[in-house]
């Protein structure tokens, strides 16, 4: 079964400073990688994702996250933090089943903080 | 277009007590899913349906928790009775069809004393 760990639960940054939140996986196939945000008191919404093709991925809010096989990661990045980049960052993987894929396995979340 | 609504979202009941929590999907989308957030970890699937049955309710602690989506539309979740661990943010999605991008709901934060 696949899992996903994040590297740190809390990270603190500046206001303009470079937005490292890092994500590895353990899956035997390459999997579906998916980064998903949660502000306070509300759902999850997906940033970005990665199914097949281009290994980087450019989401919304100016994020991007870079697929690499060899390092079983999918790290998420943003040079440049804003206020409003405050949440709570959850990295999922979906293993490859057939024609599609199996349930969302997510992590266990990384709380980033954004100091003005 | 509306998202997905969840109600009630905030719900404090006292262990061995019943309580159900209600979902109504995106219009359209064939599939649901019930997530459990246990604070500090991410969310873990308790079931999923594709219109009106059940693709995978491997992880539903069936002995307490049953979940229905009787029309292939609206569903409800249901805790009888219930425990201490079970005080936890409850999160319904849906997406259009089963391996399409799931939307969330706002949730429904149970607290069980």
């Amino acid at each position: 079964a696949q899992s996903v760990t994040q590297l740190g639960s809390h990270v603190s940054v500046s206001e303009g400073a470079l937005v490292l939140l890092r994500c590895n996986y353990s899956s035997s196939v390459p999997p579906y990688l998916f980064w998903y945000v949660q502000y306070p008191n509300q759902g999850l919404q997906l940033l970005l994702k990665y199914t097949t093709g281009a290994t980087l991925v450019k989401g919304i809010n100016g994020f991007e996250a870079e697929f690499k096989k060899s390092e079983t990661s999918f790290h998420l990045t943003k040079p440049s933090a804003h206020m409003s980049d405050a949440a709570e960052y959850f990295c999922a993987v979906s293993d490859r089943e057939g024609s599609g894929n199996t349930p969302l396995v997510f992590g266990k979340g990384t709380r980033l903080s954004v100091i003005a | 277009e509306a998202g997905v609504a969840q109600s009630p979202r905030y719900k404090i009941i006292e262990k061995r007590q019943s309580v159900a929590f209600w979902c109504n999907p995106i219009s359209g989308h064939a599939t649901l899913y019930w997530y459990q957030q246990i604070l500090g970890q991410g969310p873990k699937l308790l079931i999923q349906f594709q219109n009106n049955g059940v693709v995978d309710d491997s992880q539903l602690p069936k002995d307490r928790f049953s979940a229905e989506r009787l029309k292939g539309v609206d569903s409800t979740l249901k805790i009888q009775p219930a425990k201490l661990e079970d005080s936890a943010v409850y999160l319904c999605a849906s997406s259009l069809d089963r391996y399409y991008e799931q939307y969330f709901g706002p949730g429904t934060r149970l607290t069980v004393t």
